[in-house]
């Protein structure tokens, strides 16, 4: 079973920053947040990925909580082409882990 | 980052025929791979891993009879619908993980659309 609550659908303006939340209340100490995102009728895309501390990229920003049961994705400048499917999904980063997908978050960016 | 192809990239075939589908990673060498079904409107779900030169361990609920998995090298990994009915028809998608150092990230194809009709 997914071990992350999203909210089903999000709608965000283009330019705008775009704020994915995710719990994961139960994620282990040794989990990782990792998020990918799905453009219709292609295969998920990695996004980012981090254990406690923020991580930002080319792509997109991570905030995790201290208390590492919820985490934020932040897309800083929203466009029409970043509308797809968000999941976030909490593994391990080594041996033999399996990524289990969620419902995700239908992000919509609107112009 | 790496990448991870599959063929054909959609497929229609006759109820009751076999389709195979391939999955290749094209510039690392995958010691998993894995295997997705997504419906419509729905998220993906793991059916299978496998490991190179090893059996694929199936999730609960799929049939491996059904289909059949082959991981015979590192770059590539075959997924084989036998018998394939109406219900059959999905979106197939693979990944591979390269697996080795402290590293792991796992690598998405493209996906396979087959229809059954």
């Amino acid at each position: 079973d997914a071990k992350t609550t999203q909210p089903p659908s999000m709608d965000c303006a283009e330019g705008r920053a775009a704020n994915l939340p995710c719990n994961h209340s139960t994620i282990s100490g040794n989990e990782y947040v990792y998020w990918y995102r799905q453009i219709h009728s292609q295969g998920p895309q990695y996004i980012i990925h981090g254990l406690k501390n923020n991580e930002t990229n080319e792509m997109a920003s991570l905030i995790i909580t201290e208390d590492r049961k919820s985490s934020t994705l932040i897309l800083p400048h929203a466009t029409l082409r970043d509308t797809a499917v968000y999941y976030c999904i909490v593994r391990l980063d080594t041996g033999g882990f399996k990524t289990i997908f969620g419902a995700g978050t239908r992000l919509f960016v609107k112009a | 980052g790496a990448v991870v192809s599959q063929h054909p990239s959609r497929v229609i075939c006759k109820s009751g025929t076999s389709v195979k589908i391939e999955c290749r990673s094209l510039d690392f060498q995958a010691t998993t791979m894995f295997w997705y079904r997504q419906f419509p409107k729905q998220s993906l779900m793991l059916m299978a891993t496998s490991n190179e030169g090893s059996k694929a361990t199936y999730e609960q609920g799929v049939e491996k009879d059904k289909f059949l998995i082959n991981h015979a090298s590192l770059t590539l990994s075959t997924l084989t619908v036998t018998s394939a009915h109406p219900e059959d028809s999905s979106f197939y998608i693979c990944s591979a993980r390269e697996g080795r150092g402290g590293y792991n990230e796992q690598f998405f194809g493209p996906g396979t659309r087959l229809t059954v009709l």
